[in-house]
């Protein structure tokens, strides 16, 4: 049963870079058919698609955050990782992993984790 | 690319059936048939509930069921249970391997 486990610092500083690393188990990361992905949950507010990544590096930002992303991939690691550069407040929120299967489906997700911003 | 609209809330009895509507654009949900519907209970992670529009995953109840016309999809919740008090999510291919989500619906039963 595929499942992905979200990990990293529960605590950024405004300015500085957000980083989150995914672990996959029971699956391969190098699936032909399968991407990658981060969605974010402000608190208390709605859903967010952030960007996707393919095992062979091939990545795709969500317009509103290009620039400050970077989502990449360690296939002999079984992992994928977001970085996010220049944090606010804004980007306080519960960071998700998910697989993207069949072009649109986001499934299964990881259990989020909560990355606050403050000084 | 601009998020889909839902509405804030949505209710109804047990037993009712409610139907809860994403509205998007040509470029998003009335171009792809790749509309997903999502289920998040409070502090857990959402769970997808319907895809391509009308689809159920293994393990969904067949009391969800989803539509599609024009630039609106719909979920639509039969013989409503207690336990589908939650919020959910729609979300949209948005081409170029983006997605776009809804702001979500409280459903709350009666």
């Amino acid at each position: 049963q595929l499942q992905l486990q979200e990990s990293g610092p529960g605590l950024v500083r405004p300015s500085e870079t957000l980083s989150l690393t995914c672990s996959v188990s029971g699956g391969s990361i190098s699936s032909t058919s399968d991407y990658w992905g981060w969605i974010r949950q402000p608190p208390g507010k709605g859903l967010e698609w952030i960007g996707s990544v393919y095992f062979a590096g091939n990545t795709y930002y969500n317009p509103s955050l290009k620039g400050r992303l970077t989502i990449s991939v360690d296939t002999s690691k079984n992992q994928f990782s977001l970085k996010l550069s220049s944090v606010t407040a804004a980007d306080m929120a519960v960071y998700y992993c998910a697989r993207r299967r069949d072009i649109a489906v986001a499934d299964p997700w990881g259990q989020g984790t909560l990355v606050t911003v403050s000084s | 690319q601009s998020a889909l609209t839902q509405p804030p809330s949505a209710s109804g009895s047990p037993g009712q059936s409610v139907t809860i509507s994403c509205t998007g654009t040509s470029s998003d949900v009335g171009y792809y048939d790749h509309v997903s519907w999502y289920q998040q209970h409070p502090g857990k992670a959402p769970k997808v509930m319907i895809y391509e529009v009308s689809k159920r995953p293994s393990g969904v109840p067949d009391r969800f069921s989803g539509s599609k016309s024009g630039n609106t999809a719909s979920l639509t919740v039969s013989g409503l249970q207690a336990e589908d008090e939650a919020d959910y999510y729609c979300s949209s291919y948005a081409g170029s391997n983006n997605l776009v989500f809804g702001g979500g619906t409280k459903l709350t039963v009666l």
